[in-house]
């Protein structure tokens, strides 16, 4: 197992509520990394943070929102989403966001009913 | 645009057996990484190998090679004398360096090692 933790590992929401992931890694990495992996479908990048800045926002819907509180820790905070947002989320870290090695969690399986 | 192509969704081998999961990308770019990422079952993914473009060695860790062709950009994964844990989702990307952080996935290769 790597040093990238998230929780819960599954999650069933309706359209109408408000969820929340979290992402801890304890690898002493300073970027943080939020992908949504789709069945059949390429990983997609949706937010980069650098020193716990948004270095990258890849046109995500802003019902997507996260958040990242300090350089170990970074939260998807999710609202109103739709179906078709169903989905494993997976975070990652690196030592820098220049760095050329990414460490994943184990993802989020998330269903939007 | 910058894309990476993984033609063959699913392979399955005979356990023992060698096994190459196939490759291409496309940039304009003349300096980046490749890479071969592994997706176990139990979903945490991990970096299996990786190259540099401007080496025209080819990587190897242990069992599993590359087969770099930067003019062909082709980067296929040779996987020698496959074992039950190597069942995983394999998944090609590539990271430029002038775009650091952003890490472009293929869409994955299922491969299960029969006993």
């Amino acid at each position: 197992e790597t040093g990238v933790t998230q929780t819960p590992r599954h999650l069933v929401m309706g359209m109408t509520n408000k969820k929340s992931l979290k992402c801890e890694q304890h690898l002493g990495h300073n970027a943080m990394y939020w992908y949504k992996q789709s069945a059949k479908k390429p990983l997609e990048l949706m937010f980069v943070y650098s020193l716990e800045e948004r270095v990258e926002n890849n046109s995500v819907p802003s019902r997507f929102s996260p958040e990242c509180p300090n350089s170990s820790h970074l939260f998807l905070h999710l609202h109103t989403l739709q179906p078709e947002d169903s989905a494993l989320y997976l975070c990652a870290s690196s030592v820098s966001s220049a760095s050329n090695e990414q460490f994943f969690g184990p993802g989020t399986r998330l269903t939007v009913l | 645009a910058q894309t990476v192509t993984q033609s063959q969704p699913e392979m399955s081998v005979q356990e023992a057996e060698t096994v190459t999961l196939s490759c291409t990308y496309d940039t304009s770019e003349n300096n980046y990484y490749l890479f071969w990422y592994k997706q176990p079952p139990s979903r945490q993914m991990i970096l299996v190998i990786r190259q540099e473009a401007y080496k025209q060695q080819n990587a190897t860790e242990n069992r599993f090679s590359v087969n770099f062709q930067k003019a062909a950009k082709s980067f296929s994964l040779k996987i020698s004398d496959s074992q039950l844990g190597d069942t995983a989702m394999y998944f090609c990307a590539f990271m430029t360096y002038s775009s650091a952080s952003k890490i472009i996935f293929g869409s994955g290769t299922r491969l299960s090692i029969r006993p």
